[in-house]
């Protein structure tokens, strides 16, 4: 079964609008942590919001909102006002804990969403 | 403080050379993670190493493929005998020793390779 899925091969959304990004995700673990990363075309990952499973209020970083609900497993990524530079792949991903129940940097990445924005 | 460092960026071999992928940590981190991107997907991962140790190499190709990071030095992914399936982008990302509330990997512009 996947770890990560994002449904939405593509997204269109009109510059200065909001845009959700879907994200579910499946584990067995009660403490885990979900990512999302852009990658734009010229390739490199840039990390934008980080959700442990722990936090009871859902994450932000200025325009980047994370939607957290647990009890759906889903973890959706929200960009308000949607600007042209927005446009790019955006990957959410997994950390679980490793081997032992020591939890380490190796994430489960899903197939990403392509953003595209509009003027 | 730079970031993850990965040479080359971008790196052609012909079928059957050998490949060499090169990763230097952000500084202080002793821990390091090789993730693979083929065309239209997500990253994979591949290998997971801190100075001198193999700690999970669960998902690294059986054969071709090996990985170390000295004790000085950056971290190498070596391909042996590429194939064209071997055309990829590849990660690399570092971190410091890992608690539950840390928050990100850092990763690497990536080396893309292409083989011809």
């Amino acid at each position: 079964a996947q770890k990560i899925t994002q449904t939405q091969p593509g997204m269109f959304v009109q510059e200065k609008e909001a845009v959700t990004l879907d994200c579910t995700y499946d584990t067995s673990d009660q403490s885990y942590g979900l990512f999302w990363y852009k990658q734009p075309s010229s390739g490199e990952m840039i990390f934008l919001i980080y959700q442990g499973s722990y936090d009871e209020q859902n994450a932000t970083e200025g325009r980047y909102s994370l939607n957290f609900q647990k009890a759906r497993k889903s973890a959706n990524l929200v960009i308000s006002a949607s600007q042209l530079g927005d446009s790019a792949m955006y990957f959410c991903a997994m950390r679980e804990r490793g081997a032992g129940g020591t939890s380490y940097g190796k994430l489960t990445f899903g197939q990403g969403t392509i953003l595209t924005v509009h003027p | 403080n730079a970031g993850v460092m990965q040479n080359p960026r971008h790196l052609v071999r012909r079928r059957g050379q050998e490949a060499r992928l090169r990763c230097s940590p952000m500084k202080g981190h002793s821990h390091v993670y090789w993730y693979r991107q083929l065309p239209e997907e997500g990253l994979k991962f591949m290998v997971y190493l801190q100075k001198e140790n193999i700690i999970d190499e669960s998902g690294m190709p059986k054969e071709r493929f090996s990985a170390e990071f000295p004790k000085e030095g950056p971290s190498i992914l070596r391909i042996q005998q590429v194939v064209r399936g071997d055309s990829a982008a590849y990660f690399c990302a570092s971190s410091p020793l890992m608690s539950q509330r840390d928050t990100e990997a850092f990763f690497g512009q990536g080396t893309r390779l292409t083989v011809v």
